[in-house]
């Protein structure tokens, strides 16, 4: 059972790229989510998803699509990567209330 | 929307005081509030939770109140140790679902 994974763990892109950032849950939780962290701003929402092929943005949704075909996974893509999108990206999934997090992703926009 | 806020943002206790962190919320029709400590390099990691329907709860070293008028609720740390050290970020829901987190307190316990 391993859980919440994220890959990559580092990133490098250049402004204008694209890139995918996976994860993947074995925990059969219906609820999904992405967070970034960025210092002193705590995580914030980016998306999120209630189940398989549904999806809702959160608090900051700009610059970020997602979809769910399955259960257990829920990618995150930047379309067209920009600066502010430097940050630390947290997945994370749950059933009741507690959520379980991915390790995160550092990602530098360059 | 909901916004939660937390102070003091950065806290130092020396090892075996004692550590109060709190958080206020805007919404009231929050109903979940989690507390989650994170280590450096590492993911958030739950560690202790109140619902609405409760004024107070203990686990060990840690407890949690909640104000639901006052729309307030804190993170007490008892007899502080080394391995307490590190990021405690509070967080407010409808439903425990989609989370506000708070800016995040650094709590460094010195020896």
């Amino acid at each position: 059972n391993a859980g919440v994974t994220q890959t990559p763990k580092f990133q490098v892109l250049k402004t204008g790229q694209s890139m995918t950032l996976q994860c993947a849950q074995d925990m059969n939780h219906e609820y999904m989510s992405w967070y970034r962290q960025d210092p002193g701003m705590g995580l914030r929402l980016i998306h999120y998803s209630v189940g398989a092929g549904i999806t809702d943005q959160g608090e900051v949704p700009n610059g970020y699509n997602v979809s769910r075909s399955t259960t257990e996974d829920f990618p995150l893509r930047l379309l067209s990567a920009a600066p502010s999108q430097t940050s630390v990206y947290f997945c994370a999934s749950s059933y009741g209330p507690e959520a379980f997090f991915g390790q995160g992703t550092r990602l530098t926009v360059v | 929307g909901e916004n939660v806020e937390q102070h003091p943002s950065t806290l130092s206790v020396q090892e075996g005081d004692s550590a109060v962190i709190k958080c206020t919320y805007s919404d009231s029709a929050s109903n979940y509030f989690p507390w989650y400590k994170q280590e450096l390099g590492k993911r958030p990691q739950l560690i202790i939770d109140i619902r609405s329907n409760v004024g107070e709860k203990k686990d060990q070293r840690i407890a949690v109140t909640l104000n639901k008028t006052a729309k307030h609720f804190s993170l007490h740390i008892t007899e502080t140790q080394p391995e307490d050290s590190a990021v405690y970020f509070c967080a407010a829901s409808r439903g425990a679902r989609q989370l506000t987190f708070g800016s995040g307190t650094q709590l460094t316990v010195l020896p």
